[in-house]
């Protein structure tokens, strides 16, 4: 069964320390990983689209890999700003989204 | 790039009433959208997947009667709630994928808050 698993569940980090967000996946033949950032009361924020093991993307603080059974979010240096609940998901064969529980992160100044 | 827009983005209703969301994918042609529900600190949940021109597409056990989805052109797609009852209550949020290429991915819009009173 296709699955995702998002960990860990919240994280509270100090401003400026750094860390990794995880999501392993179980999905036969990965059409694409997904991750989205949702801020309270909003649709989820497009962060980055990973296909194949060994991909990495980058974008201001966060950096998104891939393996061929999981993905990393790192966070480098974050800010309060960066506070929000980050959404990993994976196309099924049918191309439909199968979402991990999310992790919420928390940033203290 | 990539921008889907909600309107409304909150709407409060009387029990009975129907209420219609319109979704559009703004900068890009979208052959599929999506619509989600989501209740407060759970995942996201398919409701529907709507082609443009063609009837849609829902999940087990969403009530097609209830929630009609119309997806006239390549920019927009309407979700109307029929007949709003209490437990309609939720977050609703549209989602649209570009028509060019493989099946990648999934922009989101900003989610509309429906109250039935």
């Amino acid at each position: 069964e296709d699955q995702v698993t998002q960990s860990p569940e919240a994280l509270r980090l100090q401003e400026g320390e750094s860390s990794s967000l995880n999501c392993s996946y179980t999905v036969s033949g990965l059409r694409g990983l997904f991750w989205y950032r949702q801020d309270p009361g909003k649709g989820p924020e497009f962060l980055f689209t990973l296909y194949s093991a060994g991909e990495e993307k980058e974008k201001e603080r966060l950096k998104a890999t891939l393996t061929k059974k999981e993905s990393f979010l790192h966070i480098t240096a974050p800010k309060p700003e960066d506070s929000a609940t980050y959404l990993c998901a994976v196309h099924d064969s049918n191309y439909q989204l199968i979402w991990g529980a999310g992790t919420k992160l928390i940033i203290k100044p | 790039g990539a921008v889907v827009s909600q309107h409304p983005s909150r709407v409060i209703c009387k029990s009975g009433t129907s209420v219609k969301i319109e979704c559009r994918s703004l900068d890009f042609q979208a052959t599929t959208m999506f619509w989600y529900r989501q209740f407060p600190k759970q995942s996201l949940m398919l409701m529907a997947t709507s082609n443009e021109g063609s009837k849609a597409t829902y999940e087990q056990g969403v009530e097609k009667d209830k929630f009609l989805i119309n997806h006239a052109s390549l920019t927009l797609s309407t979700l109307t709630v029929t007949s709003a009852h209490p437990e309609d209550s939720s977050f609703y949020i549209c989602s649209a994928r570009e028509s060019s290429g493989r099946p990648g991915t999934q922009y989101f819009g900003p989610g509309t808050r429906l109250t039935v009173l």
